[in-house]
């Protein structure tokens, strides 16, 4: 079964990096996934696509702070030079014939 | 500009019927892989249906048989026609392009969905 899990929440101080993980059920480690950031009180945002390669495509006008990488069946997105605007949930999503997954989201409070 | 505008949230009674609209500009629907997801309040994401760029759908158990995606391709709208409607349907719901190998890269503002009595 299709699954991705994500800690439920993470920290870090303005200015600071931080690194979000995703990760993928076991026997998937080839399937790449995509991020996406919500705001408060907004609606879902494409960050970019993270490869099984571990590259990434980043959508239109995402700054350059946030990137993405993987080890094994994890998928990760950094978002370095924290923001006050960055403070969101994080949800990672993935696909396979038939379905589409989210992870449970992570919400990422900047101190 | 390439955007997805939903339409057709509201309060509808248990048992009930909606159907919600997604407009898109920028793109070709018919083209395209096309999504609808939700959000329950203070929930995360959960994706409800797909059509296909052939016409085909996908529908998870969650709203199998009661929910239909389609679209029309001289408006270039998506639909959502949601039956037989419980207090647990209660969600935003959002429209998404749902592309083959980047995930869902476009979405709606979402429109709210409030199933009650």
């Amino acid at each position: 079964q299709l699954v991705l899990t994500q800690s439920p929440s993470a920290s870090a101080s303005l200015g600071a990096s931080v690194k979000l993980t995703c990760t993928l059920s076991s026997g998937h480690s080839t399937y790449a996934i995509a991020w996406h950031q919500q705001q408060p009180e907004k609606g879902p945002r494409y960050l970019m696509t993270v490869n099984s390669d571990g590259s990434h495509n980043k959508g239109d006008g995402i700054p350059d702070r946030f990137s993405g990488s993987i080890s094994d069946t994890e998928r990760y997105l950094t978002i370095s030079s924290l923001q006050s605007e960055d403070e969101a949930d994080y949800y990672c999503q993935t696909w396979d014939t038939g379905i589409r997954v989210f992870g449970g989201g992570t919400k990422l409070t900047v101190l | 500009e390439v955007q997805l505008v939903e339409i057709g949230g509201g309060l509808v009674q248990p048992g009930g019927s909606l159907r919600l609209s997604c407009a898109a500009s920028g793109f070709i629907v018919n083209n395209n892989y096309m999504s609808w997801v939700r959000q329950a309040p203070g929930k995360g994401l959960e994706w409800i249906s797909v059509i296909y760029s052939g016409g085909s759908t996908d529908y998870p158990d969650s709203v199998k048989g009661r929910f239909t995606i389609s679209r029309d391709n001289s408006k270039n709208t998506l639909y959502l026609q949601m039956n037989s409607l419980r207090v647990e349907d209660t969600a935003v719901y959002y429209c998404a392009r749902d592309t083959v190998s980047d995930g869902f890269d476009i979405w709606g503002q979402g429109t709210m969905v409030t199933v009650s009595s």
